[in-house]
């Protein structure tokens, strides 16, 4: 079975500041897939940075970077230069290898910039 | 414009009362899920669909029921609704399998009274 951890239940960062979320997973599976979803307070889902177990390099979508330590089984989330519009939930979430096409979340951080 | 619709986005119902959420993808996507989100709980898979007549069991499917019979669509079904599945509840769809980027719908929010 495959588990996702976020310890942080809300975080507060001054605006322009870079800010990581942690996310640590467990899986029995040799190949997995990590996901990193933001949820504004409008409610959609929206899928920001994903960062497959074999990829050598940690992925990076503009102001969003995944910090990915195999070993530790961690896959952070890290922003720079963080914004107002930036205040929302973030979930990290996990697949399995092949066959495996269940997808499992974490609880969620919520995330809120101060001016 | 590429999306997942869901409908209906709000309902309120009835312990007992049959439902059905309808999901439908204009993206000719192979693979579809139902999660639902409960607060301090995250998202939880409930169904998911590999293709037409191919679903399978997510983390949470009890009390619920899905089909897939065209592949744009993807209801879920709740025969007997109960208190305990008020929930905000998402559909996704993803080109082919759990591994790429999946596509959210707007929600459900369901109270079940």
């Amino acid at each position: 079975a495959q588990k996702i951890t976020q310890t942080q239940p809300g975080m507060f960062v001054q605006e322009k500041e870079a800010v990581t979320l942690d996310c640590t997973y467990d899986t029995s599976d040799p190949s997995y897939g990590l996901f990193w979803y933001k949820q504004p307070s409008s409610g959609e889902m929206i899928f920001l940075i994903y960062q497959g177990s074999y990829d050598q390099q940690n992925a990076t979508e503009g102001r969003y970077s995944l910090n990915f330590q195999k070993a530790r089984k961690s896959a952070n989330l890290v922003i720079s230069a963080s914004q107002l519009g930036d205040s929302a939930m973030y979930f990290c979430a996990m697949n399995g290898d092949f066959g495996n096409e269940k997808l499992t979340f974490g609880t969620g951080t919520r995330l809120t910039i101060i001016p | 414009e590429a999306q997942v619709t869901q409908n209906p986005r709000y309902l309120i119902t009835v312990t007992g009362k049959k439902l059905t959420v309808t999901c439908s993808q204009n993206m000719n996507h192979e693979y579809m899920s139902w999660y639902r989100q409960d607060p301090g709980l995250g998202l939880r898979q409930i169904y998911y669909s590999m293709n037409v007549e191919v679903t399978d069991k997510g983390d949470v499917p009890e009390g619920y029921k899905v089909s897939r019979k065209e592949k744009r669509n993807f209801p879920l079904i709740l025969e007997s609704p109960s208190p305990n599945q008020t929930s905000l509840y998402f559909c996704a769809s993803a080109k082919q399998g759990v591994g790429e980027t999946q596509y959210f719908g707007p929600g459900t929010r369901l109270l079940v009274l």
